[in-house]
């Protein structure tokens, strides 16, 4: 079975633009979560979604949002990008013995 | 919110030596996983360990949940061992990992 799928792999953007990056879960799980990750630190929590609805928010600006498709995959928007949102995004899916994380999307804002 | 700790926040090693890494949380928890984190960024689930110990090859992991606390053990370390070790926790009804800073891992050869 294929794992937690994110794309893109790498991202170079303008501060001021829009990005969007997508995730695919585990096949039979329903729940995929959000998190950034900057240089040196562990990843923050930012969003979670399960059956397409919000089940819980970090502590990120309106910026940021999320939505989930009725096939689970998710996608995370971040609008009116600054140069603090330079990191990697990682998005994990779930279903009852832990969190499964892909390999991350590294957004570079320039 | 939870509090995660996690000690040392970094370790040199020859190759072949063991080592213990703790994490120390702050309340009750429902999930505690560890994961290694390897040069490239990938976040790769070591252990789903709530509570009680689990073995895997070289490595193993105790939670103790009435103390707060979690260690993971690394026996016969490999240069591929290197990278940062994470501990994350995931409170009761909170539908979030709240990870430590991490124990940044060198393995020399």
């Amino acid at each position: 079975d294929a794992g937690v799928t994110q794309s893109p792999t790498h991202l170079i953007k303008t501060r001021g633009q829009h990005v969007t990056l997508r995730c695919s879960p585990i096949s039979g799980h329903k729940s995929v979560s959000w998190y950034q990750q900057v240089l040196g630190q562990g990843p923050q929590f930012i969003f979670q979604y399960y059956e397409k609805e919000e089940r819980g928010r970090g502590n990120f600006p309106d910026r940021f949002s999320a939505r989930q498709f009725p096939n689970y995959s998710s996608e995370l928007n971040v609008n009116a990008l600054l140069l603090g949102d330079s990191a990697l995004y990682l998005c994990a899916s779930s279903l009852y013995t832990g969190y499964t994380f892909g390999s991350g999307t590294r957004l570079t804002v320039v | 919110g939870i509090q995660v700790e996690q000690s040392p926040p970094d370790l040199i090693l020859q190759e072949g030596a063991n080592s213990t890494l703790r994490c120390n949380f702050s309340d009750s928890v429902n999930n505690l996983q560890w994961f290694h984190q390897n040069p490239w960024g990938q976040l790769i689930n070591l252990f789903y360990i709530p509570s009680g110990t689990k073995q895997n090859g070289r490595l193993s992991a105790t939670t103790v949940a009435t103390e707060r606390y979690s260690l993971l053990y690394i026996s016969s370390s490999q240069t591929t061992d290197s990278g940062v070790y994470f501990c994350a926790v995931e409170g009761d009804s909170s539908y979030k990992l709240i990870f430590g800073s991490g124990t940044r891992l060198l393995v020399r050869p």
